[in-house]
């Protein structure tokens, strides 16, 4: 059962709009939330995280919302550029050590100029 | 920035034969992991290390084994190569605090024919 959900395999977007990419999760053991940023031919990236304690983290133009009781995160890119365009990875983990990511399947997002 | 790095880029092997694919590190990080990428399924956990010999099983590590000597190197083995092992591999270690999330390699893709 997977315990990660991306829901929309892709998203396309004009380049100077918001991007809004959400997640669901169920483990309510979750507490920490990453996303990643694949490249073709390259490794993930990692892009932002988010602890429980938080709703809300920004960086520059990236910002990650969390909604606990819902079980639901979104990453928000505003403005969005061609060159975010890469499939974006959702991860959880339920504690602060190392125990492995939980990642979701990925969302496609292409922004058009 | 290559702290970690993966080898082979690309293999073809034929079903039956035993593989190996090795990531090493140069970052000292105690913790290892071995992912896998596949259309529809986005980053599925094989095997994980968390030191010198202690690994540990991740959610699809049937038909895998791993091993770890050294802190710097972490051997993926496909003990006899299936067609469903086809598939981009991805390594990532782990360093301080959770936050800063992963760090992956550039990825070994393995064609089994």
């Amino acid at each position: 059962d997977q315990q990660v959900k991306q829901n929309s395999p892709s998203l396309s977007v004009q380049e100077g709009r918001i991007s809004i990419l959400n997640c669901d999760y169920t483990n309510s053991m979750f507490d920490y939330f990453l996303w990643y940023k694949k490249y073709p031919a390259e490794g993930p990236t990692f892009l932002i995280s988010i602890s429980s304690i938080k709703d809300k983290n920004e960086d520059g133009r990236f910002t990650v919302f969390l909604n606990k009781s819902a079980k639901h995160l979104s990453l928000h890119i505003v403005p969005s550029q061609p060159g975010d365009s890469a499939v974006y990875f959702c991860a959880a983990s339920p504690n602060s050590g190392n125990t492995p990511l939980v990642f979701g399947k990925g969302t496609r997002l292409s922004v058009i100029a | 920035d290559a702290g970690i790095t993966q080898s082979p880029r690309h293999k073809v092997t034929e079903t039956g034969t035993p593989v190996t694919l090795r990531c090493h590190q140069t970052e000292n990080h105690r913790y290892m992991y071995w992912y896998r990428q596949d259309p529809g399924h986005g980053l599925r956990l094989i095997h994980y290390s968390y030191g010198v010999k202690d690994t540990d099983k991740g959610e699809v590590s049937d038909g895998y084994s791993v091993s770890r000597s050294k802190t710097e190197d972490f051997l993926l083995t496909l003990e006899s190569a299936t067609s469903s092992q086809t598939s981009v591999y991805f390594c990532a270690i782990s360093g301080q605090g959770w936050d800063y999330g992963y760090t992956f390699g550039s990825g070994t893709r393995l064609t089994v024919v």
